[in-house]
């Protein structure tokens, strides 16, 4: 089983719209969660930080569920440069081991 | 400045030949790491250094080694290519183990390793 799982989409959504990625991870003893973003050919950058009550960066909401060990993204009123692939990361904070999900893919249509 | 920064950019090879891939941070960072990110996208990690000491070591073929002369610097070299190991090898870095518990990376531009 995959330390970190996330459904590889791929999302097409129109402007404006709302939309959420949900990544579950298999390892209860994980300590830190993060959002990360990769545009196409670029490397992948922090989007924000998971914290267990949760918090909010602009449109953007991540959630942690630790009782279900998911995290969830939600972006609000999504713009044309949302469109990247969104990467669920989870660290053990053991020998500081990050686990990476495969990616979200995201394209918002004018 | 540049962060994280990674030499070559792109690198193209014969099966068979030796190469090298360079890392440099001038975060002041303790740790750094490899990845590998492979055509269907997936970002793993091969080895992970804290000050210049090897603390992960994936499974990876030991044709691969890196090495680390300093906190800031963390070289890859590649013995005998082979095909397989065409992918994009990225370069990263953070501030330490066990530290705030919310550990950023910081990732180089990427080397585009293509083996033919």
């Amino acid at each position: 089983r995959k330390e970190v799982e996330q459904d590889p989409g791929p999302f097409n959504v129109p402007e404006g719209a709302t939309v959420a990625f949900n990544c579950t991870y298999s390892n209860s003893a994980s300590q830190s969660f993060f959002w990360y973003r990769q545009d196409c050919r670029k490397e992948p950058k922090l989007l924000m930080s998971v914290y267990s009550s949760g918090n909010e960066d602009g449109r953007f909401t991540a959630q942690l569920n630790r009782a279900s060990q998911y995290i969830s993204l939600l972006i609000r009123d999504s713009k044309l440069s949302d469109s990247a692939t969104y990467l669920c990361v989870v660290n053990t904070n053991t020998g500081n081991q990050f686990y990476f999900g495969t990616g979200t893919s995201l394209t918002v249509i004018p | 400045d540049t962060a994280v920064s990674q030499t070559p950019k792109y690198l193209v090879t014969q099966m068979g030949n030796d190469k090298s891939i360079k890392c440099e941070q001038n975060l002041g960072h303790d740790t750094m790491y490899w990845y590998k990110q492979d055509s269907k996208k997936f970002l793993k990690i091969m080895f992970s250094y804290n000050n210049k000491e090897l603390i992960i070591n994936e499974t990876v073929p030991n044709r691969f080694s890196p090495k680390s002369p300093d906190k800031a610097h963390l070289n890859l070299h590649i013995n005998s290519l082979e095909l397989g190991d065409s992918a994009v090898y990225f370069c990263a870095s953070s501030q330490g183990p066990g530290t705030s518990g919310q550990e950023t990376q910081y990732f180089g531009p990427g080397t585009r390793l293509l083996v033919l």
